[in-house]
């Protein structure tokens, strides 16, 4: 079955420094890897995904992840943190096994990004 | 980018009513749509996939004959929720893949807060 960790709650730094929003997931197959980001009272907007190719993905925003296969993670990163991108962040996992399916959620990590 | 939309964006209800949720792709054709629920703080929970013209397939849990679902169109899903009860208070999501790839991002509506008294 197919599973995404987000083992932190929330994280907090100030702006200017680099953030980190961590992910890791199971999957029987080879993952398909998605980030959202969700402010209050909106929908999901999509951040950036990784299929196949290179392992460093860039995103909106100025945000990046990095697919690491052995670690089976996939951390959203961003060199210098806006107070503007403070809000929940999801990532998302999509067996490619499991054609057809809806994407699986972690619990979300709340961002706050203090000035 | 592809926009799918909701309506409507929040409702209040008495308890024992029923609901409708409508969910619009804008500017793309989907086949298949996905609904979600998200309590407080929380993840968003799959609850159904919306399928043009066949029937939905719901997930373990979810009763399909209280949460009604209905692909009339390739740009049209709708969520009712029947008889509904406090506990279904809740923010309904909807989503959809663009151009059928469902390995592609998909696009997200802005959600249904739904408040049943």
């Amino acid at each position: 079955a197919q599973s995404v960790a987000q083992p932190e709650d929330q994280v907090n730094v100030a702006e200017g420094n680099p953030l980190t929003v961590k992910c890791t997931y199971s999957v029987s197959g080879n993952p398909y890897l998605f980030w959202y980001v969700q402010y209050p009272n909106r929908g999901l907007q999509f951040l950036l995904k990784y299929i196949t190719g290179d392992n460093l993905v860039k995103g909106s925003y100025g945000f990046e992840a990095e697919f690491n296969k052995s670690q089976t993670s996939f951390h959203l990163k961003k060199p210098s943190a806006l107070v503007s991108d403070s809000a929940l962040y999801f990532c998302a996992v999509r067996d490619d096994n499991q054609a057809g399916t809806a994407l699986i959620f972690g619990k979300g990590t709340t961002l706050s990004v203090s000035s | 980018g592809a926009v799918v939309s909701q309506h409507p964006s929040r409702v209040i209800c008495k308890s024992g009513t029923s609901v409708k949720i409508e969910c619009r792709s804008l500017d793309f054709q989907a086949t298949t749509m996905f609904w979600y629920r998200q309590f407080p703080k929380q993840s968003l929970m799959l609850m159904a996939t919306s399928n043009e013209g066949s029937k939905a397939t719901y997930e373990q849990g979810v009763e399909k004959d209280k949460f009604l679902i209905n692909h009339a169109s390739l740009t049209l899903s709708t969520l009712t929720v029947t008889s509904a009860h406090p506990e279904d208070s809740s923010f309904y999501i909807c989503s959809a893949p663009r151009g059928g790839d469902l390995y592609n991002e998909q696009f997200f509506g802005p959600g249904t807060r739904l408040t049943v008294l």
